[in-house]
């Protein structure tokens, strides 16, 4: 139950393209889902969050779409260029007690030029 | 302040010895993470700190992990008697309580290699 399962590991998308990243969680006590982007030898950085009490969220270039009853979220990245190129990792968690997080194991993107 | 500091960045030490890692957080915030990143994997939660308190740790951090924030600032995380299995990425997070932001921001990491 507290697994967020991701999907899929790898993709490679030309520059312009949209890659869409997909993850799935089973606890439905959480309510806080985060996407982070990592650099090879960096941390993750936090790109985009969403609620469940909306359906979408944008923020310049990524645009997160949540579907509560069926428990899955998606990260769209709209007009990749190779910048983009690096793992992309959802996240889980409850926005009470520790607010820990619980990540998905993680899609590594590469955007040819 | 410029985020969250991880000291050092790369560790390689001879299996059995002992590790320590340190972790500033963002001055501000009050909570205070620690994961464990193996390659190709997500982040895994050790454990986590309110202000100096010990609030929660994972079954994965076993008798030889230790970690400590004493007066609530920084805070270091030890590993006794390390083992190859122990090679990893070690991630530090911080973040505020509510109703500050909460959103957790991460450090570098610090790279552990057993040999």
């Amino acid at each position: 139950q507290q697994q967020v399962k991701q999907s899929p590991q790898s993709l490679i998308v030309q520059k312009g393209g949209i890659p869409i990243i997909n993850c799935a969680y089973e606890n439905t006590a959480f309510d806080y889902f985060p996407w982070y982007q990592q650099f090879p030898g960096k941390g993750p950085a936090l790109l985009i969050a969403i609620r469940p009490d909306v359906s979408e969220k944008k923020e310049g270039r990524f645009t997160i779409s949540f579907n509560k009853s069926a428990k899955q979220f998606s990260l769209h990245i709209m007009d990749s260029q190779p910048g983009d190129s690096a793992t992309y990792f959802c996240a889980a968690s409850r926005t009470s007690g520790t607010y820990k997080y619980i990540f998905g194991t993680g899609t590594r993107l590469k955007v040819l030029a | 302040d410029t985020g969250v500091s991880q000291n050092p960045r790369h560790k390689i030490t001879k299996r059995g010895q002992n590790v320590t890692f340190r972790c500033d957080p963002i001055s501000e915030h009050n909570r205070l993470y620690w994961y464990r990143q193996t390659l190709g994997q997500g982040p895994e939660f050790l454990t986590y700190f309110q202000n100096e308190a010990q609030l929660e740790k994972s079954r994965l951090l076993s008798d030889r992990f230790s970690a400590e924030r004493p007066k609530g600032s920084f805070s270091t995380l030890e590993i006794q008697r390390t083992e190859q299995g122990d090679s990893a990425m070690y991630l530090c997070a911080s973040s505020m309580t509510p109703p500050g932001n909460t959103e957790a921001f991460f450090g570098q990491g610090t790279r552990l290699t057993v040999v």
